[in-house]
């Protein structure tokens, strides 16, 4: 089967400090693209990056992530984080399986402090 | 900006009630997708649609079903409604795989289940 593992349910990072959020995978289907997707609070969960390159870093709003499939991993980055950051953020594979669609990891939520 | 509204917003039922979530989408999107919402697990897939009459298993998808009447148009069907089923409901639509398939989703909708 496939999966993705997200390892920290919560993340507390100072404001104007880096923040990194873990993302692994395992994958037998066919794996289109890797997604981070963002939702605040009372809000749906809208899309913050896309890649489907491998070691190549995507970059939006501030945040960056790299597929590096060598390492099943697309881990989330940025390097000063913001009191606006705080939110929930879910990784995402778009598998290709009897159509496609996303699965999803069980999110981590990052709360930035002052 | 692509728009996917869901209908109701919130919605409380009895165990052994019988609701219907709707979900419709301006997109002109292939895919449709039903996910739940709930801590510690995620977003889960529950069913999913690439058209009109079409109809796939997601990952949960006990006590639920779905239909596709339109390529707008995606109903959540409970028909005898548990307290498990307790959650919050988003809808989301995509364009197929390698076309920019990103997520695009609804408001939610909060099921209470008493």
């Amino acid at each position: 089967g496939d999966s993705v593992t997200q390892t920290e349910g919560l993340v507390t990072v100072t404001e104007g400090l880096p923040v990194k959020l873990n993302c692994t995978y395992q994958t037998t289907y066919l794996t289109i693209a890797f997604f981070w997707y963002v939702q605040y609070l009372n809000e749906a969960p809208q899309v913050l990056l896309r890649s489907s390159t491998d070691n190549k870093r995507t970059e939006h709003q501030g945040f960056h992530a790299t597929l590096h499939k060598s390492s099943s991993s697309f881990h989330l980055q940025k390097s000063s984080a913001q009191l606006s950051d705080s939110a929930l953020y879910y990784c995402a594979l778009s598998l290709a399986n009897s159509g496609t669609y996303q699965r999803f990891g069980t999110g981590t939520k990052l709360q930035v402090v002052p | 900006e692509a728009a996917v509204t869901q209908s109701p917003r919130n919605k409380v039922t009895v165990t052994g009630g019988n609701v219907t979530l709707s979900c419709r989408q301006t997109n002109s999107h292939n895919y449709m997708y039903w996910y739940r919402q709930d801590t510690g697990h995620g977003l889960r897939l529950i069913h999913y649609s690439y058209g009109a009459g079409n109809l796939q298993i997601g990952d949960v998808p006990d006590g639920y079903k779905a239909t596709r009447t339109t390529q707008e148009d995606f109903f959540l069907l409970l028909e005898l409604a548990s307290p498990s089923q307790t959650s919050l409901y988003f809808c989301a639509s995509s364009a197929p795989a390698g076309t920019n398939e990103r997520l695009f989703f609804g408001h939610g909708t909060k099921l209470s289940v008493l």
